[in-house]
């Protein structure tokens, strides 16, 4: 069963079009991340939601918007592409409430590439 | 804001000897948890091995095992009898274990260190 898991595993794309990646994890936690990871392999924080709320918002341009439906999803959805959105986009969850500090790690998916041409 | 700094870009290492990756990190915070993340060809983020940094034992799982210094603020990570799957981007990150804020949730990554494995 995969822990956390997002959709597509690949996406290509022409600059200007929308598009959204999903994501969903099945191990109960209570925090999801969306992480960006350029083309010198740097990982970089962009949003996370705790129970659905946002609490971390990064200088992310405005065409990225996340959403959270409920706590066991995190979609992130782009308007506008441009060439430089191309990265992988990593989703993760991590158990964690704003009460209580985890020693949890995060737990990856497998990565979306995009690619803007 | 918390830093960390892998200064080795790229390691390699002969099959079946000990390699060690190296990690600092930069904090006003007594108390953070670290972790190193092997990333395979394959893009998936794999967790290796987690230090409180309140527990003075080096943690160790297997053929890993981590040299954390507190004072000197460094965390390397020592991969014994290299195997040839061992061959993959190696991130070492930060956790801050405050409870509450932006900055309890996220890890802070170290820009990577590439392992390869000659047979």
């Amino acid at each position: 069963d995969t822990a956390v898991s997002q959709t597509p595993k690949y996406l290509v794309t022409q600059m200007g079009n929308d598009k959204s990646i999903k994501c969903e994890q099945n191990l109960g936690h209570d925090t999801m991340y969306w992480y960006k990871q350029d083309s010198k392999k740097f990982l970089k924080i962009m949003f996370s939601y705790n129970n659905k709320e946002l609490i971390i918002n990064e200088t992310v341009p405005n065409r990225f918007s996340p959403k959270s439906p409920d706590k066991a999803h995190l979609n992130l959805h782009i308007n506008s592409l441009e060439l430089g959105d191309s990265a992988v986009y990593f989703c993760a969850s991590s158990q964690g409430s704003p009460y209580r500090s985890y020693n949890s790690p995060l737990h990856f998916g497998n990565g979306t590439r995009l690619t803007v041409t | 804001a918390q830093t960390v700094t892998q200064s080795q870009p790229e390691m390699s290492v002969q099959e079946a000897e000990t390699v060690t990756l190296s990690c600092t990190y930069d904090t006003s915070e007594s108390d953070y948890y670290l972790f190193w993340y092997k990333q395979p060809p394959s893009r998936q983020m794999i967790l290796v091995i987690r230090q409180e940094a309140y527990k003075q034992q080096n943690a160790t799982e297997n053929r890993f095992s981590v040299n954390f210094q507190k004072a000197a603020k460094s965390f390397s990570l020592k991969i014994s009898d290299s195997q040839l799957g061992d061959a993959a981007m190696y991130f070492c990150a930060y956790r801050s274990s405050a409870t509450s804020g932006a900055g309890s949730y996220q890890l802070t990554f170290g820009k990577g260190t590439k392992l390869s494995v000659i047979p």
